[in-house]
């Protein structure tokens, strides 16, 4: 079965340190999302690319996260440095890009700083 | 900007009882709406989606919505629950153009024997 892959799966970190997670989506997607989820604001859209090109990224802090698409195969969010408040379950969705379709998730990553 | 507001944060229900999880969007242009199911740690996954036509939508699992434009509602329901339909479900939202999916905060569904 396809599957957006994400790694790590887990994450515990620092306060300060940089935290890297990857997102591999359905080959042939050529929609990526990122979604944050917590108990307080549950899942809020980060950002989002088309053919690998950033068309929203509003609800991303910017002067600490950060986006990218490298290549089709692989999708990137940063965060530098991270905080306690950055502590939350981060998922990677990808889709066809026809605009009605269905969205595929990853299994997410939970990330933790202390 | 659309908007969606789910107004239940949990729902208890017993088993085999009928249960409604409501869905109100908010969106000055034509939607996209859709209902996905969240099982404890696993990303979400596609209960169903009303795209056009039949305001009744079926899905999978025993789920079905209907689609109000006059009260901007999108209801989930299931005549008979079962002890594994226990989830949190999240309404999103999406609109015909730009293609952003907005999700509500979501619903724990709480089934009890």
């Amino acid at each position: 079965d396809a599957r957006v892959t994400q790694t790590p799966r887990h994450k515990v970190t620092e306060m300060g340190q940089e935290v890297t997670m990857r997102c591999q989506p359905i080959l042939g997607h050529n929609t990526v999302f990122w979604y944050r989820q917590t108990m307080m604001q549950g899942l809020e859209l980060l950002a989002y690319f088309r053919n690998r090109a950033p068309l929203d990224d509003s609800g991303m802090p910017k002067d600490r996260f950060s986006a990218e698409m490298p290549d089709a195969t692989l999708a990137t969010l940063k965060i530098q440095p991270s905080e306690p408040r950055d502590s939350a379950v981060y998922f990677c969705a990808s889709g066809p890009g026809t605009g009605n379709e269905k969205l595929f998730f990853g299994s997410g990553t939970q990330l933790s700083v202390l | 900007a659309q908007s969606v507001t789910q107004l239940d944060s949990q729902v208890p229900v017993f088993e085999e009882a009928p249960v409604e999880l409501r869905c109100n969007y908010s969106s000055s242009v034509s939607v996209y709406l859709f209902w996905y199911v969240q099982y404890p740690n696993q990303g979400l996954q596609l209960l169903l989606k009303y795209l056009s036509g039949s305001t009744l939508v079926k899905g999978i699992n025993g789920f079905e919505a209907e689609f109000n434009k006059s009260q901007t509602s999108f209801h989930l329901r299931k005549p008979s629950v079962h002890i594994s339909d226990t989830a949190e479900y999240f309404c999103a939202v999406r609109d015909t153009g730009f293609q952003k999916l907005v999700f509500g905060t979501g619903t724990r569904l709480l089934v009890s024997p």
